[in-house]
């Protein structure tokens, strides 16, 4: 099966620095990988996603990733951090299951911002 | 949170009682999903369905069922044999380019 892990369960970050939320993924074949967002008591919110072309994919509220295989890694960033990208945050990769497609997430990473 | 919509928002259950989450679409989707999130464990997939009466298991899916009756609706029943039901459940979908998966905003269930 495909999957994603996230080795960070927290990042903290000063608002105004660039930050990064890690994620590593293992993969048979190319990868379909997507970054998801959620804040307190919500659903998820999709940020973005690489499913083939540039390596470096450019999302929703300023936020980019690096598709990197040799690292076989998809890490977030973003060049200026603010106090509200405060908020839990999801790698997910595709998977085939035994009828279409389904998402397999990494366990989050918590990412805060401080003024 | 897009065209999905999930009710109740709370939902407090007794032990021994089975419950009943809704969830509806109106982005004319065809595959719908629910998950189960809980602290530190990311998402886990339930029930997914890529048709309406047609689903299949997930990786989690004792002590759940589903139906899809209709295109637009995909409930999930929790029943008394789910051994620890207190959690946040999701509900998304997505087109058959299976390319971005859309979610709902979530129902909070909570066992007394």
């Amino acid at each position: 099966a495909q999957s994603v892990a996230q080795p960070e369960d927290q990042v903290n970050v000063a608002e105004g620095n660039p930050l990064t939320v890690k994620c590593t993924y293992s993969v048979s074949g190319n990868p379909y990988l997507f970054w998801y967002v959620q804040y307190p008591n919500r659903g998820l919110q999709f940020l973005l996603k690489y499913i083939t072309g540039d390596n470096l994919v450019k999302g929703s509220y300023g936020f980019e990733a690096e598709f990197n295989k040799s690292q076989t890694s998809f890490h977030l960033k973003k060049p200026s951090a603010l106090v509200s990208d405060s908020a839990l945050y999801f790698c997910a990769v595709r998977d085939i299951r035994d009828s279409g497609y389904a998402l397999n997430f990494g366990k989050g990473t918590s990412l805060l911002v401080t003024p | 949170d897009g065209g999905i919509t999930q009710s109740p928002k709370y939902l407090f259950r007794k032990e021994g009682q089975n419950v009943t989450l809704s969830c509806e679409q109106n982005l004319n989707h065809d595959a719908m999903y629910w998950y189960r999130q809980d602290p530190g464990q990311g998402l886990r997939l339930i029930y997914y369905s890529q048709i309406v009466n047609d689903f299949q298991k997930g990786d989690i899916a004792e002590g759940y069922s589903v139906s899809r009756e209709k295109k637009e609706s995909f409930p999930l029943t929790v029943t008394s044999a789910q051994k620890n039901p207190t959690a946040f459940y999701l509900c998304a979908s997505c087109d058959q380019s299976y390319n971005e998966q859309f979610f709902g905003p979530g129902t909070r269930l909570t066992v007394l």
